[in-house]
């Protein structure tokens, strides 16, 4: 079934420790996206890739870093952990043009202790 | 700033109809977008209008008023089902999504 997989599901992780959050599409879209989502608050961008070989930073992505080395991959890497950055990370994917919906993984939860 | 203004909840009876508004004030639009998201899932897509009007989609609707900055969402004959969050998001002047908090929608019986 195409769509996007996102690893792990889950993951409690001390502070400090690096950490990185897999995506994978089969769509062949072009357009990438990490965001993270806090109770009360909208989805915030992170990071996002236009095209295989390109990333953007978005709202919060401070402590964050990408890289789309193909169309199909979209890694988000946590260099060294801290509590705020506890939240359930989603990845999107859209064919490319803005006005194009998002298609979204089942999310990643990190609590970071 | 921009920011994209949804009531935090709301509750309705199966077999209704709801109204789920949102007002934003963004650098720019592009298109406005609604989401269903249910606990512990993802965001799904539901709608998108780009022009003034009402979008129509089986039983959700969606309408938007561009000189308002104002949008609903419109569900009929509510089903246990549509218990979710619906998420409001704006597409700006630089074709970036801005969301909003979302909509908590409670069905009762």
């Amino acid at each position: 079934i195409a769509g996007i997989t996102q690893a792990p599901t889950s993951q409690i992780l001390a502070a400090g420790r690096r950490m990185t959050l897999r995506c994978t599409q089969d769509m062949r879209h072009n357009a990438m996206y990490w965001y993270r989502q806090d109770l009360g608050l909208g989805l915030r961008l992170i990071h996002y890739s236009n095209t295989a070989g390109t990333t953007g930073k978005g709202e919060v992505p401070d402590g964050y870093s990408v890289s789309r080395a193909n169309t199909d991959d979209f890694p988000l890497t946590l260099a060294s952990a801290v509590p705020s950055q506890t939240s359930v990370y989603f990845c999107a994917s859209s064919p490319g043009g803005g006005n194009q919906p998002q298609h979204f993984g089942d999310g990643t939860r990190l609590s970071i202790l | 700033g921009q920011n994209i203004d949804q009531p935090t909840e709301m509750t309705a009876t199966e077999g209704a109809i709801v109204q789920i508004n949102c007002t934003y004030q963004t650098s720019g639009f592009n298109g406005l977008f609604w989401y269903q998201q249910h606990a512990g899932e993802a965001p799904t897509f539901l709608s998108y209008n780009v022009l003034d009007g009402l979008e129509e989609k089986g039983r959700f609707s969606s309408f938007l008023s561009r000189s308002k900055g104002y949008s609903y969402l419109l569900l009929k004959e509510l089903q246990m089902k549509d218990s979710a969050s619906y998420l409001c998001a704006v597409l700006d002047s630089n074709y970036q999504l801005i969301w909003g908090a979302g909509t908590k929608l409670i069905i009762k019986p």
